[in-house]
């Protein structure tokens, strides 16, 4: 089966830089996807990395190793609009290919 | 385009009720799925569709059915409703496997169960 862990709060301040972090333990592996979602919203897809290394799309970052099973979000220049919480999600082949989504991160952003 | 909307948006049942959620696409997407999500917890797949007439067993389907007689719909029904089933349904679709990472959500379904 997957598991994913990630840290359950993350704070920071606007204009800094905050790293979201998420490991996975997976029976196959097909890439690592991050969502985000505003309270009483729905998620929306930010991010997908299929393989190793960065993506980068205006202030959102992706990392991917997958010889470390880890990847991770960074969020520049942060923004009081940022805070959500964030969710990494992989890969399931259990289920057709389908996505397994990791507990979520909640990340507050203070002014 | 709408994407994906989702009737109703709030419902409360009392126990061993039925109901019916109702998801519709105009993406003209060939893959659906539904999720629950409790609080602060991800998202878990109850069901799955990857073209219409066919439907497909997620992560926690058990106390759920759903049917996709046609392309943009994918119903998700309750026949008798328990508290532990108090949660929030999203709907969600993605145009291919391929780009099956990137999928588009409905709000999602409010659903308290006394």
């Amino acid at each position: 089966g997957q598991s994913l862990e990630q840290p359950s709060e993350v704070t920071a301040v606007e204009g800094a830089i905050v790293q979201i972090n998420c490991t996975y333990q997976t029976s196959g592996f097909y890439g690592l996807s991050w969502y985000q979602q505003h309270d009483g919203g729905a998620p929306t897809f930010l991010s997908y990395n299929a393989l190793d290394g960065l993506e980068e799309t205006g202030r959102f970052s992706s990392f991917l190793s997958r010889s470390d099973s880890y990847g991770y979000l960074l969020l520049q220049e942060l923004q009081m609009k940022d805070s959500a919480s964030y969710f990494c999600a992989v890969r399931d082949p259990n289920y057709g290919q389908n996505f397994v989504f990791g507990p979520g991160t909640r990340l507050s952003v203070l002014p | 385009n709408a994407g994906v909307t989702q009737t109703p948006k709030f419902r409360v049942l009392k126990t061993g009720q039925s109901m019916t959620l109702l998801c519709a696409q105009d993406m003209n997407h060939e893959y659906m799925y539904w999720y629950r999500q409790d609080p602060g917890m991800g998202l878990r797949l109850i069901h799955y569709s990857v073209g219409e007439g066919t439907t497909a067993k997620g992560e926690v389907p058990d106390g759920y059915n759903v049917s996709r007689l046609k392309k943009q719909n994918f119903l998700l029904g309750l026949e008798s409703a328990a508290p532990s089933q108090t949660s929030v349904y999203f709907c969600a679709s993605s145009q291919t496997l391929l780009s099956v990472y990137e999928q588009y959500f409905g709000p999602g379904t409010r659903l308290t169960v006394t």
